[in-house]
């Protein structure tokens, strides 16, 4: 069966620090991988897509970059962070042939 | 543009009763996906339910139904007996066919009490 990994579960980060968070897929290949935001008491947004290696889809512009350096792989990163970047940050993967996305735990960033 | 919109901010129950959740959505395509999605206060996103916009008949799984009304553009989840593990945010969502991106309502919070 499909297992989505993220970590860290939390992170309390002071602003203009750099943030790393990762994403590791398990038990499929070449799945679309998802990195979406949910602020406080409000609905998912789409941050970034990924349809493989290398092949990044940005939805919103800010200082929030995406990479995905291995098939099963989905980083999001920050060189500085903003006091608005806090949230509650979910990867989500699908096969490509279905339409249902898959959530993993998600990371809860605040950031003073 | 996709949009979604869930009109209840919260809503009760009592345990065992059937709820509904409303969902109406606004999109131009002709080939759609509507989800719904379930999160409970441990933040993880847990898939419900999907309804093809061609499917002629309402999806069902388990005690989810989705009530789906195209010519109104509605895609209600109906709960039937509530238990108080379904205490949570509930979020409709669609995409079109073809396309990457799951656009999500704000959500709708469900409490259910003994």
């Amino acid at each position: 069966s499909q297992t989505i990994h993220q970590w860290p579960a939390t992170l309390v980060q002071p602003v203009g620090s750099p943030l790393s968070l990762e994403c590791t897929v398990e038990g499929t290949s070449n799945p679309n991988l998802y990195w979406y935001r949910q602020a406080a008491g409000r609905g998912l947004q789409l941050l970034f897509y990924s349809v493989g290696i290398g092949q990044i889809s940005s939805e919103v512009p800010q200082n929030l970059s995406a990479s995905r350096p291995q098939d099963r792989q989905f980083i999001l990163s920050s060189k500085k962070l903003l006091l608005s970047d806090s949230g509650f940050y979910l990867c989500a993967w699908e096969p490509g042939s279905y339409n249902e996305q898959f959530f993993g735990p998600g990371t809860r960033l605040t950031v003073l | 543009a996709q949009k979604i919109t869930q009109t209840q901010p919260g809503m009760f129950v009592q345990e065992k009763e059937a709820v509904t959740l409303d969902c109406t959505y606004d999109t131009s395509d002709p080939s759609y996906g509507l989800f719904w999605y379930k999160q409970p206060s441990s933040g993880e996103m847990i898939f419900l339910i999907y309804q093809g916009s061609y499917d002629q008949q309402n999806a069902t799984e388990g005690r989810y139904s989705l009530n789906f009304q195209k010519a109104r553009k509605s895609a209600n989840l109906v709960i039937s007996a509530s238990q108080l593990g379904d205490s949570a945010m509930y979020f409709c969502a669609m995409r079109s066919t073809g396309f990457q991106k799951l656009v999500f309502g704000t959500g709708t919070r469900l409490l259910v009490s003994p």
